[in-house]
């Protein structure tokens, strides 16, 4: 099962920044929260990922609470294109790299 | 960026026959790749993992004598839906981890529709 917590679904206008919460409240010490995410009718692509810190780059941030149980994934200037399903997984890294997959949170970006 | 590709990217066929699926790393060595399956409005199925030379270890459910998975090179995988019937009929991507790689990031190919009529 997963161990992430998502939305179902967000809007966002286009040109604000899009945050996206994720819930992971049983992570443990070892495990990476990682984002991805699928436009329709296409491969997932990777977004970018985490242990403690904030991360950025250049298509993304992501903001890591202290007590690691919560995330959030930022797109700072949303664009149409970023309409997506968009996933966030916990791995550990001995887990084979397997990523196991929730629902994720549907993103509309509107004009 | 690291790119995987996936060939068909549609494929239609008729119930009883055989279907391969090719999945290539264009610019790294692939020593693992992940097959999943999604239907539609769900989340991405693992099926099964492959290690470059040696067999693939299926998720529970599986059937591995349906989808043979083959990796016999450190940038080409396939999968063989043999006997296909319509409840097979998916998108099925593939994922690629390079092998010389210190992080753990997955590049997906872009999908393989399957129908089977």
């Amino acid at each position: 099962d997963a161990k992430t917590t998502q939305p179902t679904s967000m809007d966002c206008a286009e040109g604000r920044a899009a945050n996206l919460p994720c819930n992971h409240s049983t992570i443990s010490g070892n495990e990476y929260v990682y984002w991805y995410r699928q436009i329709h009718s296409q491969g997932p692509q990777y977004i970018i990922h985490g242990l403690k810190n904030n991360e950025t780059n250049e298509m993304a941030s992501l903001i890591i609470t202290e007590d690691r149980k919560s995330s959030t994934l930022i797109l700072p200037h949303a664009t149409l294109r970023d309409t997506a399903v968009y996933y966030c997984i916990v791995r550990g890294a001995d887990s084979n790299y397997q990523l196991i997959w929730g629902a994720g949170t549907k993103l509309i970006i509107k004009p | 960026g690291a790119v995987v590709s996936q060939h068909p990217s549609r494929v239609i066929c008729k119930s009883g026959t055989s279907v391969k699926i090719e999945c290539r790393s264009l610019d790294f060595q692939a020593t693992t790749m992940f097959w999943y399956r999604q239907f539609p409005k769900q989340s991405l199925m693992l099926m099964a993992t492959s290690n470059e030379g040696s067999k693939a270890t299926y998720e529970q459910g599986v059937e591995k004598d349906k989808f043979l998975i083959n990796h016999a090179s450190l940038t080409l995988s396939t999968l063989t839906v043999t006997s296909a019937h319509p409840e097979d009929s998916s998108f099925y991507i593939c994922s690629a981890r390079d092998g010389r790689a210190s992080e753990y990031e997955q590049y997906f190919g872009p999908g393989t529709r399957l129908t089977v009529t």
